[in-house]
């Protein structure tokens, strides 16, 4: 049973554009959320996160915003760099920073 | 800093053979590593979680005969895959957090498991 869903396999956006990826889940349990990236035959790589109590978070170009009455959270990628082109994965954990359950990812390309 | 190593990269062998795959955090104590796997264009799966010096917490469908976890220090754990089979090629993927308070997951780069 797939707890965090990614619904969009993939997204193309234009360099300088913002990207936004979106994720739901079920667990209401659920009280930490990450964002991961990965590259080809690399493990990922983490990018920013947040835990419940808190509906946004920031740090850079990405900011993260979550919505606990939907069960939905997204990242938002701006301006978006050739070399923000990857495979973003979601994930979720209960009680703490303990095991995470991944999303399914999203291919991410930034076209020129 | 966070860096998770993860030996080897590639392997390719024979079908029954004993796989092992070692997974050390480089700048940090891990008190807790994980292992993941990945098929092709599907997420992330846990495995199972380790705590240093105790046994291996395995998934619901995994099984620890298989897929043996050590962890037998603050840095290193290791999965060996017994009697490997086509049907275990995956990606392995391993992870490790410094604690429980607040640190989030770091990886290593995978390790492709190819068994013919």
């Amino acid at each position: 049973d797939q707890q965090v869903k990614q619904n969009s396999p993939s997204l193309s956006v234009q360099e300088g554009r913002i990207s936004i990826l979106n994720c739901d889940y079920t667990n209401s349990m659920f009280d930490y959320f990450l964002w991961y990236k990965k590259y080809p035959a690399e493990g990922p790589t983490f990018l920013i996160s947040i835990s419940s109590i808190k509906d946004k978070n920031e740090d850079g170009r990405f900011t993260v915003f979550l919505n606990k009455s939907a069960k939905h959270l997204s990242l938002h990628i701006v301006p978006s760099q050739p070399g923000d082109s990857a495979v973003y994965f979601c994930a979720a954990s209960e009680g703490g920073w303990g095991k995470l359950q991944f999303g399914a990812g999203t291919q991410v390309v930034v076209t020129p | 800093g966070a860096v998770v190593s993860q030996h080897p990269s590639w392997v390719i062998c024979k079908s029954g053979t004993s796989v092992k795959i070692e997974c050390r955090s480089l700048d940090f104590q891990a008190t807790t590593m994980f292992w993941y796997r990945q098929f092709p264009k599907q997420s992330l799966m846990l495995m199972a979680t380790s705590n240093e010096g105790s046994k291996a917490t395995y998934e619901q469908g995994v099984e620890k005969d298989k897929f043996l976890i050590n962890h037998a220090s603050l840095t290193l754990s290791t999965l060996t895959v017994t009697s490997a089979h086509p049907e275990d090629s995956s990606f392995y993927i391993c992870s490790a957090s410094q604690d429980s308070s607040n640190q989030p997951q770091h990886f290593g780069d995978g390790t492709r498991l190819s068994i013919l």
